[in-house]
């Protein structure tokens, strides 16, 4: 069973541009969510998609966009960036079924803004 | 709003125990995690609780008090590789709200 891979693990922007970020879901998982982490911080939700749509968001901006494609594959968007953009973004997976929703995360892509 | 507060650090002897607290208060519950998180690594799934009481996996265990709006976490007979962030997250609906990591130092 293969995990979460996130693409790419590490980049570099300039402020005002454009990211996009790709991720790839455990296998049997249907649902995928975003999570912004600073330095230092605890992981925050961005948004989390189900069934190739926008099952909830936090709160984001609506700079931050995303995908999800009918293999459970997802990327995450975000626009005219900030200096304050600088962060690990996470992707992680989960199967939705009644009891616990636990997820699976991949290790990140880590976003410098200059 | 989420407020979920836990220690920043923690440092602890090999072969040691150490608890890390978390208290919450959220405007919902269906649950509580913990991750372990290395330093440039995944979160990786530790424990869950739903309901009050003690949930034991191996060295670790986890403890819930709804009405307390309190867990904590508990490492017995630390090794090396257990030096790490360790998150304390409330499940509400469709995400999960994270405390902001408590980093444990193991020592020699």
């Amino acid at each position: 069973e293969t995990g979460v891979t996130q693409s790419p693990t590490h980049l570099i922007k300039t402020r005002g541009q454009q990211v996009t970020l790709r991720c790839s879901s455990q296998s049997g998982h249907n649902t995928v969510s975003w999570y912004q982490q600073a330095l230092g911080q605890g992981p925050q939700f961005i948004f989390q998609y189900y069934r190739e749509e926008e099952n909830g968001r936090g709160n984001f901006p609506p700079r931050f966009s995303g995908l999800q494609f009918p293999n459970y594959s997802s990327e995450l968007n975000v626009n005219a960036l900030e200096l304050d953009d600088s962060a690990l973004y996470l992707c992680a997976s989960s199967l939705i079924r009644s009891g616990a929703n636990v997820l699976t995360f991949g290790a990140g892509s880590r976003l410098t803004v200059l | 709003g989420q407020n979920i507060d836990q220690p920043t650090e923690m440092t602890a002897t090999e072969g040691a125990i150490v608890q890390i607290n978390c208290t919450y208060q959220t405007s919902g519950f269906n649950g509580l995690f913990w991750y372990q998180q290395h330093a440039g690594e995944a979160p990786t799934f530790l424990s869950y609780n739903v309901l009050d009481g003690l949930e034991e996996k191996g060295r670790f265990s986890s403890f819930l008090s709804r009405s307390k709006g309190y867990s904590y976490l508990l490492l017995k007979e630390l090794q090396m590789k257990d030096s790490a962030s360790y998150l304390c997250a409330v499940h509400n609906d469709y995400k999960l709200s994270f405390g902001a990591g408590t980093t444990v130092t193991v020592r020699a």
